[in-house]
């Protein structure tokens, strides 16, 4: 079956600290992957999707960005964090009929 | 535009059936997701429709009526456990991104 992990669990950052998320599949391959953010209260949005390697497309214009260096991992980076971008993180991976999270990051900008 | 809509809130007590309804108006349909949420958790797959009627799974059913954009969760036998927010969402596209419903929270009451 896949699993999907996810680390760190909870991080805490200054404003205008870089931030580096991953997150990695096991158990599929060439997985659609896809970085979601749930700010308090809200509903999840998309951040960017990737449907192989080095192919990453962008949702909402915002100062993170993703890479896929390999076939099962996901890295969300931001050079300089803003207040804003505190949440939830989550990674998931999907087919056309099934979408599954990891446990996700809680991100506290201060 | 694409929009999904849910209740904000419901309230069920132990042990009854609880209805949570979902409409959605996207440019794209390829298929409606309902999720669990628990509070502080990553939201865990409930079902997944695609053609109209009914999929049941256990306690969990789920309904889907493409003609009407309209989706219900049905959840019987209610536990205490089952209090959590249920998240409607809809793949809308070719690359099977997630567009979210803002979600339900249920409280299961004694």
């Amino acid at each position: 079956s896949q699993t999907i992990h996810q680390w760190p669990a909870t991080l805490v950052q200054p404003v205008g600290s870089p931030l580096s998320l991953e997150c990695t599949v096991e158990g599929t391959s060439n997985p659609n992957l896809y970085w979601y953010r749930q700010a308090a209260g809200r509903g999840l949005q998309l951040l960017f999707y990737s449907v192989g390697i080095g192919q990453i497309s962008s949702e909402v214009p915002q100062n993170l960005s993703a890479s896929r260096p390999q076939d099962r991992q996901f890295i969300l980076s931001s050079k300089k964090l803003l207040l804003s971008d505190s949440g939830f993180y989550l990674c998931a991976w999907g087919t056309a009929y099934e979408q599954y999270f990891g446990p996700g990051t809680r991100l506290t900008v201060t | 535009g694409q929009n999904i809509d849910q209740p904000t809130e419901m309230t069920a007590t132990e042990g009854a059936i609880v209805q949570i309804n979902c409409t959605y108006q996207t440019s794209g349909f390829n298929g409606l997701f309902w999720y669990q949420q628990h509070a502080g958790e990553a939201p865990t797959f409930l079902s997944y429709n695609v053609l109209d009627g009914l999929e049941e799974k256990g306690r969990f059913s789920s309904f889907l009526s493409r003609s009407k954009g309209y989706s219900y969760l049905l959840l019987k036998e209610l536990q205490m456990k089952d209090s959590a927010s249920y998240l409607c969402a809809v793949d809308g596209g070719a690359t099977n991104k997630l567009i979210f419903g803002t979600g339900t929270l249920l409280a299961v009451q004694p």
